[in-house]
């Protein structure tokens, strides 16, 4: 079941500039969502989250924005740089339930 | 180093084989979770455990199974192996049972020829 879907298997900014990667569900019923960053041969590691009662979240140059009535959350990378070269998992969960639904993630390729 | 230990990282058998997959959660985690990746798929979401107990099941097969033990490492089952099998096998566990953030192992590559 897809219900967390990220569209763009890729994308290629130029370093300095902004990396947007967009995700989607369908589930009303996530209340927290997050975003994961994968390297070559490790595991996913946690980068930024959002809870439902907000719609914008930043750390450094990481943003996540969240509209709800779209079901739609992105994260911005601003600027980005070439270590910031990976795979990124939009995930989403309900906090009541005991699951996490992972999108088929975004490869980020960032140029020098 | 995460602090969730999966082992082996490499694994290869063949069609009908059953194989065990290793996961020790992060020191003080009760909760662990499994997650398989298929070639360019998202992760999938197997199954969780929570002190011993399940808690939640995904898209498991029947051929699978999994449990956790009293000292919180846990193991999946594959059985009867296919070559639609072969995947990284992640691997995560968290403190609580509701899923907040999770703390993912370096995986297993399963590969079954």
């Amino acid at each position: 079941d897809q219900q967390v879907k990220q569209n763009s298997p890729s994308l290629s900014v130029q370093e300095g500039r902004i990396s947007i990667l967009n995700c989607d569900y369908t589930n009303s019923m996530f209340d927290y969502f997050l975003w994961y960053k994968k390297y070559p041969a490790e595991g996913p590691t946690f980068l930024i989250s959002i809870s439902s009662i907000k719609d914008k979240n930043e750390d450094g140059r990481f943003t996540v924005f969240l509209n709800k009535s779209a079901k739609h959350l992105s994260l911005h990378i601003v600027p980005s740089q070439p270590g910031d070269s990976a795979v990124y998992f939009c995930a989403a969960s309900d906090l009541r339930n005991n699951d996490m639904r992972f999108g088929a993630g975004t490869r980020l390729t960032v140029k020098p | 180093d995460s602090g969730v230990t999966q082992t082996p990282k490499h694994l290869i058998t063949a069609t009908g084989q059953r194989v065990t997959l290793r996961c020790s959660p992060r020191s003080g985690d009760l909760s662990v979770y499994w997650y398989q990746q298929s070639l360019d798929q998202g992760l999938q979401f197997l199954i969780q455990y929570y002190n011993g107990e399940e808690r939640a099941k995904g898209n498991i097969l029947e051929r699978f199974s999994a449990q956790q033990f009293p000292d919180l490492h846990s193991e999946l089952n594959l059985s009867s192996l296919e070559l639609g099998d072969s995947a990284l096998y992640f691997c995560a566990s968290s403190v609580r049972v509701g899923a907040n953030v999770l703390t993912f192992g370096a995986g297993s590559r399963l590969t079954v020829l």
